[in-house]
């Protein structure tokens, strides 16, 4: 089956500095990719919407300056938060889709001390 | 604000029991339906989908789907301990673009 992979898949960084999550889908080309932030006890809330060779689409509430995604190939897209800070621990998730589903990455827990 | 709603939990159901998971959603033009199930620190896998009123079968699981209530359950058959995990309720927005709206979750907890 499909297969999505996310790394890394833990990463602690110190407050103020930038961290990259990769996602690539393994089997599959994904135009479009979402990417997801979930916090203890609270369901996936989708950050934003990343398509290939433009412009991500973010949700509401998402700053776009802090939340950098690139989605430069069919296979890859990345999420990179700037400056990060304390608040910004949560467990990053991506998602691909491919007719009729979309297919998880395992997850990136991001911890800024 | 589009909305998909699920009773936390815990659901408790002993072993060989039938569990029922059930969720409602507010976007009355969502056309597809999710369930997937996440494990505590993992990311979610999808149990299920549906597409159209009434039930699909895959195994020990059954999706209804009630697009006039606005109602979407899973039923697990033969309970088993391994079943124990959070099971996400997720809503194809109408938009389209394959984008979901999911819900809290449901912790199962299916004792020995």
């Amino acid at each position: 089956g499909a297969v999505v992979s996310q790394h890394p898949s833990r990463v602690i960084c110190k407050s103020g500095t930038s961290v990259k999550i990769e996602c690539r889908s393994l089997d599959f080309q994904a135009t479009t990719m979402f990417w997801y932030r979930q916090f203890p006890k609270q369901s996936l809330m989708l950050m934003a919407t990343s398509n290939e060779g433009s412009k991500a689409t973010y949700e509401q509430g998402v700053e776009k300056d802090k939340f950098l995604i690139n989605h430069a190939s069919l296979t890859l897209s990345t999420l990179t938060v700037t400056s990060a800070h304390p608040e910004d621990s949560s467990f990053y998730i991506c998602s691909a889709y491919r007719d009729p589903k979309a297919f998880f990455g395992q997850g990136t827990r991001l911890t800024v001390v | 604000q589009k909305e998909v709603e699920q009773n936390s939990g815990p659901l408790s159901v002993p072993e060989g029991a039938i569990a029922s998971l059930n969720c409602t959603y507010s976007d009355r033009g969502s056309q597809s339906f999710f369930w997937y199930r996440q494990y505590s620190g993992k990311s979610p896998e999808l149990i299920m989908f549906i597409y159209s009123n009434g039930d699909k079968e895959d195994g020990r699981f059954t999706a209804q789907l009630n697009k006039a209530s606005q109602y979407v359950s899973l039923l697990i058959r033969d309970s088993q301990p391994s079943d124990s995990a959070t099971y996400l309720c997720a809503v194809e927005r109408s938009s389209g673009y394959s984008t979901l709206t999911f819900g809290k979750g449901t912790m199962l907890l299916v004792s020995p």
